[in-house]
């Protein structure tokens, strides 16, 4: 019973391409996050949305779009892929309504643009 | 806006070793303090959390971080390592909706 999945787990594509990246969450919470982890391990919020509605919107460029169909589902598509979007790319979510905050991380997808 | 800092980006430590990693935030009031850990290859998981009360929070694997509200700290201690300690660890606050994460601070313990 994971709480938190992502696919794929992997992901290897070349320059140009567009790809996406699905996360789906059990855990009921009303709060959804997608991460981008370098290589130096540094953790930039990348978005966020609260029961569908975007709240956080970070500097990150226009060809990532992130999609919440529903509460459980937060999607994020890249559009021409470049050699920079190369990292591992985080899921998480929780539960805000009672100020807990504590978030649950997906395993992450190790995306490589070549 | 808040933020936070972690001193140490890598620490080496031998087994058996007494381990204290540093943590500082920028804003006070009043906060939720985390600290997780990522081990290599692995998604990032809660190690303990604060949220009020005891300032003195023990969490999984023998792990203890002591909230210390006048100097806007939340350092992790473990007063023994075990070569399976070594991973990244990160401290985070709770902002609006989300966590505030620090830099992480990679931990390695020779065996």
């Amino acid at each position: 019973d994971t709480a938190v999945s992502q696919t794929p787990k992997y992901l290897v594509t070349q320059m140009g391409n567009d790809k996406s990246i699905k996360c789906e969450q059990n855990l009921g919470h009303d709060t959804m996050y997608w991460y981008k982890q370098d290589s130096k391990k540094f953790l930039k919020i990348m978005f966020s949305y609260n029961n569908k509605e975007l709240i956080i919107n970070e500097t990150v460029p226009n060809r990532f779009s992130p999609k919440s169909p529903d509460k459980a589902h937060l999607n994020l598509h890249i559009n021409s892929l470049e050699l920079g979007d190369s990292a591992v790319y985080f899921c998480a979510s929780s539960q805000t309504s009672g100020r807990a905050y504590e978030q649950y991380f997906g395993p992450g997808t190790r995306l490589t643009v070549t | 806006a808040q933020s936070v800092s972690q001193h140490n980006h890598h620490v080496i430590l031998s087994e058996a070793a007494s381990l204290e990693l540093g943590c500082n935030y920028s804003y006070g009031g009043t906060v939720n303090l985390f600290w997780y850990v990522q081990y290599p290859g692995q998604h990032l998981q809660l190690l303990l959390k604060y949220f009020s009360g005891d300032p003195l929070v023990k969490g999984i694997k023998g792990f203890e971080a002591e909230f210390i509200k006048s100097k806007f700290s939340f350092n992790l201690r473990k007063p023994s390592v075990q070569w399976s300690d070594t991973a990244e660890y990160f401290c985070a606050v709770n902002s609006n909706y989300q966590l505030i994460w620090g830099a992480g601070t990679k931990l390695i313990i020779k065996p």
